[in-house]
């Protein structure tokens, strides 16, 4: 069965620091991951997605099949990083799977 | 472009009342999904439609839940009786095609709470 999993719920790093969001996955298929991150009263958008291989806003992600993960990295975290973040697992049809989320925090 | 329109934003109802919400998807996109959104939880899909095709209610509660999309543009997603346990925030989302890899576009959803 597809299932993702986000080990921390929240995390907080400060501004400038290196933060890595942790996703790891299940799925006996080939997974199309993706990252989506939802701002402070705004809607759930997407951020990133494997296939692209492209950095956005700073981030990136790279599906690790051996180790079933597809970990959001960023060098340098800004303020503006501020949110909640999911990751997704896309399977067959479009269904979408999603973590239960980590918040991240950036302090000043 | 414009975005997945939802309505209403919020909703409050006792246990037993009957509730609807109504999405709009952005226009053009044939795959339209309702997610349940419980606090602390991430979103679980309740439907998925292709054009106005179920593809995928399998984790739809159909004693109370019921979904329609009769003419493949805007949905609605009804609960009657609710519950408590009902309490969520609900989510649509549309999708350009049903292959791998299209995104998922999120309306603002609909906070709704079951007193």
């Amino acid at each position: 069965a597809q299932r993702v999993t986000q080990p921390e719920k929240l995390l907080s790093v400060f501004k400038g620091a290196p933060v890595e969001l942790k996703c790891n996955y299940s799925y006996s298929g080939s997974p199309e991951l993706f990252w989506y991150v939802q701002y402070s009263r705004q809607r759930l958008q997407l951020l990133l997605r494997h296939i692209s291989r492209e950095s956005i806003k700073g981030f990136t992600a790279d599906l690790n099949k051996g180790e079933t993960s597809f970990h959001l990295k960023k060098p340098f975290a800004q303020e503006e990083d501020s949110a909640m973040y999911y990751c997704a697992l896309s399977a067959t049809g479009n269904q979408f799977y999603f973590g239960t989320g980590t918040s991240l925090t950036v302090i000043p | 472009e414009a975005g997945v329109a939802q309505s209403p934003r919020y909703k409050i109802i006792e246990k037993r009342q009957s509730v609807a919400f109504w999405c709009n998807p952005i226009s053009g996109h044939a795959t339209l999904y309702w997610y349940q959104q419980i606090l602390g939880q991430g979103p679980k899909l309740l439907i998925q439609f292709q054009n106005n095709g179920v593809v995928d209610d399998s984790q739809l509660p159909k004693d109370r839940f019921s979904a329609e999309r009769l003419k493949g543009v805007d949905s609605t997603l009804k609960i009657q009786p609710a519950k408590l346990e009902d309490s969520a925030v609900y989510l649509c989302a549309s999708s350009l095609e049903i292959g791998y890899n299209s995104p998922l576009h999120f309306g603002n959803g609909t906070r709704l709470t079951v007193t």
